[in-house]
């Protein structure tokens, strides 16, 4: 198995534009988690989903953020219009979570999307 | 609301001595305790988790709850082990796993 794969690993854009980063989960997997790591603030969760739906968007930083898992293998974060204060690294992560049971907490992470807003 | 605390943002030890990587925690309901390691051009992965009570690569982490603390600790420091460690908080049972900002640990040869 890859593991979590994400796309684009690098992205540069200019103030204004749209930005979709990508992931695609672990097979199996049945949540998927939105993460944005900065040097001030560490890693921030966006949002997150279970079963494709969305659980917990309380993260997400402002109505120019949105995100969609249209099925169980992909899902898409996407800034529009994208600012140079958006300038992080983006994971997704994901995670079986079996009902009823403790969680494990343990999070499978993508490699990350670098996004630079100039 | 759940809120992870690491006061350092960097530490450097010296090979052999001991490590130990704060984190505080604070959280109404019965919490679940992780950490995550960070080691250059990998990914983000488990290191441990309070529940198992396990030690990982010479790593222990006792939770606290008095204290409500979850520091990591090595008695010697080894060269490999320099890499960002993040503490990380849910409650028990639930999935939404919060994240400290971190700590990135160099060990000086």
């Amino acid at each position: 198995d890859a593991g979590v794969i994400q796309s684009p690993r690098h992205e540069v854009t200019e103030m204004g534009q749209e930005v979709t980063l990508r992931c695609k989960p672990i097979s199996g997997h049945n949540s998927l988690f939105w993460y944005r790591q900065t040097m001030m603030r560490g890693l921030e969760l966006l949002i997150y989903f279970n079963n494709n739906v969305p659980i917990d968007d309380s993260g997400m930083p402002e109505d120019r953020f949105s995100a969609k898992m249209p099925n169980a293998s992909f899902s898409t974060l996407k800034i529009q219009p994208s600012e140079p204060r958006d300038s992080a690294v983006y994971f997704c992560a994901s995670s079986s979570r079996i009902a009823g049971v403790a969680n494990t907490g343990e999070l499978f992470f993508g490699e990350g999307s670098r996004l630079t807003v100039l | 609301a759940q809120r992870v605390t690491q006061p350092e943002k960097l530490l450097s030890v010296f090979k052999g001595a001991p490590v130990e990587l704060k984190c505080n925690y604070s959280y109404s309901g019965s919490p679940e305790l992780f950490w995550y390691v960070q080691y250059s051009r990998q990914r983000l992965q488990l290191l441990l988790r309070h529940i198992s009570r396990e030690s990982i690569k010479g790593f222990t982490a006792d939770l606290n709850k008095g204290e409500t603390s979850f520091h990591l600790k090595k008695p010697f420091a080894q060269e490999e082990d320099s890499a960002m460690y993040y503490c990380a908080l849910s409650g028990f049972g639930n999935e939404k796993l919060t994240f400290g900002t971190g700590t990135r640990l160099t060990i000086i040869p």
